[in-house]
């Protein structure tokens, strides 16, 4: 079974601190994204990489960076976090055949 | 622009009762359709996969089907159950690296006992 963890369900944050949620996959996937999903918006697309070092800026950049260092590791990091980033993020995978896409359990994130 | 819309939003059953629900895409190049489906807090997992030249597929009490001229799918759930409760989101994987995955805006499914 793939698995895909992201680091914590649940985090509470204050405003402008840097805040880093951490994706991992073992199953050696190339393709990997970072989506927030919101009420009424459904998942919106931040960023993506299709290959270490490698990312691509999504719908929604803006405020968000991240780093893909290893194949197995995708980090979403938020600068100077801020309350209209409070939302849930999941992380995805894909692989090569483009037959399934695996989530993680998403990380509900609280910016006060 | 690749979209994904699914039809209802919400729906209300009651506990026993079939329900049906819509994904019309426009997505190129389509590589297969999936329907997930996630349980409040937690990320989406697949119930089946459609590709091309699949028309029905089932898995238990669901079954999906495709119509890859309309560009519709549908996800049939038969004999409701309780935990059938969640929200079902069409997800169409595409073969181009910019736009793998279009996400439907999901459908927000409850059923009562």
């Amino acid at each position: 079974d793939v698995k895909v963890t992201q680091s914590s369900r649940y985090l509470v944050k204050r405003t402008g601190e840097k805040v880093f949620l951490e994706c991992v996959q073992d199953m050696d996937h190339e393709n990997m994204f970072w989506y927030r999903q919101d009420p009424g918006l459904g998942l919106r697309l931040i960023y993506f990489s299709y290959d270490v070092k490698m990312k691509e800026k999504g719908d929604i950049p803006e405020g968000y960076s991240v780093s893909r260092e290893k194949k197995e590791r995708f980090s979403l990091i938020l600068e100077s976090a801020s309350t209209n980033q409070t939302s849930m993020y999941l992380c995805a995978t894909i692989e090569g055949g483009h037959t399934e896409a695996f989530f993680g359990q998403g990380t509900r994130l609280t910016v006060v | 622009k690749n979209q994904v819309e699914q039809s209802p939003q919400s729906l209300i059953i009651l506990e026993g009762k079939n329900c049906t629900l819509q994904c019309n895409y426009t997505v190129s190049p389509f590589s297969n359709l999936r329907w997930y489906k996630q349980d409040t807090g937690r990320g989406p997992v697949s119930l089946t996969i459609m590709t091309f030249s699949e028309n029905t597929k089932s898995n238990g009490r669901y079954t999906a089907t495709l119509d890859a001229d309309t560009k519709q799918s549908s996800l049939h759930i038969t004999a409701s159950q309780l935990s059938d409760s969640a929200s079902y989101i069409c997800v169409v994987i595409s073969s181009n690296a910019g736009n793998m995955l279009t996400f439907g805006g999901g459908t927000r499914l409850m059923v009562k006992p």
